[in-house]
């Protein structure tokens, strides 16, 4: 089994639609969560961290849920600039072992 | 400079060539990362430096050499590759130990092995 399993997509929405991914992981001692937003042919990029009782940054809501093993990001009222690979990415230790996702793929259309 | 910061930016090199990639970080981590992204692909982690000792080598070919001579700086020394080596290479940074503590990437090198 994957150590972190993602939807691939893609994910077609329209502008001003709300959208969500979902993220599992397989070990339970897994300690930090992220989401990185990847564009074409450009390095990940940090979204946001994922904590325990859920964070919000503007449209972005993430949250983590520690006894089903997933996380989840939500973004509201999408903009094309929304366009993008979004990666779910596991820390098993507080250390040095991240573990991505393979990505995924969503297109904001006008 | 802040953040991670790689060079080249792109390179294209034949199979007998012998190239370094060059990383720099600015941010005071003391772990290091390459990872490889083939096209459509996620991210293949290739090697871990923490506090400049190698501590993870994902089981890649001796073609490609890493060398971290201090903290804030990584190289990745190729020789002999392969065609299907052509790929993103991703360098990265974190503080090893640091409460919730995410993965800095510099902006890659698109490496085309001819």
């Amino acid at each position: 089994r994957k150590e972190v399993e993602q939807d691939p997509g893609p994910f077609n929405v329209p502008e001003g639609a709300t959208v969500a991914f979902n993220c599992t992981y397989s070990n339970s001692a897994s300690q930090s969560f992220f989401w990185y937003r990847q564009d074409c042919r450009k390095e990940p990029k940090l979204l946001m961290s994922v904590y325990s009782s859920g964070n919000e940054d503007g449209r972005f809501t993430a949250q983590l849920n520690r006894a089903s093993q997933y996380i989840s990001l939500l973004i509201r009222d999408s903009k094309l600039s929304d366009s993008a690979t979004y990666l779910c990415v596991v820390n098993k230790n507080t250390g040095n072992q991240f573990y991505f996702g393979t990505g995924t793929s969503l297109t904001v259309i006008p | 400079e802040t953040g991670v910061t790689q060079t080249p930016r792109h390179l294209v090199m034949g199979m007998t060539n012998k190239k370094s990639l060059k990383c720099e970080q600015h941010l005071g981590h003391n772990a290091m990362y390459w990872y490889k992204q083939s096209a459509k692909k996620p991210l293949e982690l290739m090697f871990v430096y923490s506090l400049e000792e190698r501590v993870e080598n994902n089981s890649v070919p001796s073609r490609f050499s890493p060398e971290c001579p201090n903290s804030s700086h990584l190289f990745l020394h190729l020789h002999t590759l392969q065609p299907e080596d052509s790929a993103l290479y991703l360098c990265a940074s974190s503080q090893d130990g640091g409460d919730n503590s995410p993965l800095h990437f510099g902006n890659g090198t698109r490496l085309t092995v001819t």
